[in-house]
């Protein structure tokens, strides 16, 4: 399994640019996350999805936009960016049997020039 | 608002030593997750505490929860180098199990 993966690992983007992360998981897991990291602070997230199909509002979601058309994918989209976006991204897979454990992806690092 | 805090956010310590993290939270949770991230790495779960009076043991990490006082600890038995890293706490709140707020971090530092 390779567990839950991001797509780009790094990006640099001028203001006004758009783009879109791509998380996938391969462990069938309902609930998936999206969340920032900014240097001295913990995650926030921005967005979230319960399952195929619905996407929610998290603590930090102006700016973003979501999907999650395929169960095994969760898109996170940048209209027109900002240098206020540049963020380490980590996305995250809920797995609900057992401990509720979280599995985080590699992360992608974002520059906004 | 679910709030977390956690201190103290930097730690030096010596090998061998004890030290104990606290992760403070202002409203009631259904769980507490401790997370180790290395530097440049992504976050690797460590424990997850579902109940009051949990406690979790791991190596050097013991992980304990009260959530009467909404508090847990991270109590680190005779520190070795390699436990150098920065340990988040997380809580999901009870009326949004989803709406997970972290702990500024605290980065460990372990000296020889």
């Amino acid at each position: 399994n390779a567990g839950v993966t991001q797509t780009p690992k790094f990006r640099v983007l001028k203001t006004g640019q758009s783009m879109t992360l791509l998380c996938a998981q391969d462990m069938n897991h309902e609930y998936m996350y999206w969340y920032r990291q900014d240097p001295g602070m913990g995650l926030r997230l921005i967005h979230y999805s319960v399952g195929e199909g619905t996407t929610a509002k998290g603590e930090v979601p102006d700016g973003y936009n979501v999907s999650r058309l395929k169960k095994q994918n969760f898109l996170l989209g940048l209209e027109s960016a900002a240098p206020s976006q540049t963020s380490v991204y980590f996305c995250a897979s809920l797995r609900t049997s057992g401990y509720n454990e979280q599995f985080f992806g590699p992360g992608t690092r974002l520059t906004v020039l | 608002e679910l709030k977390v805090e956690q201190n103290p956010l930097f730690l030096s310590m010596q090998e061998g030593k004890n030290y104990t993290i606290y992760c403070n939270y202002s409203t009631t949770s259904d769980r507490l997750y401790w997370y180790r991230q290395d530097p440049g790495k992504s976050l690797e779960s460590l424990f997850v505490l579902l109940s009051n009076g949990a406690v979790k043991q791991e190596g050097r990490l013991m992980a304990s929860l009260d959530t009467k006082a909404r508090l847990s600890t991270l109590h680190i038995t005779a520190a070795v180098h390699d436990l150098s890293a920065t340990y988040f706490c997380a809580v999901a709140g009870t009326y949004n199990n989803n709406d997970m707020r972290f702990g500024a971090g605290t980065r460990l530092t372990v000296k020889p």
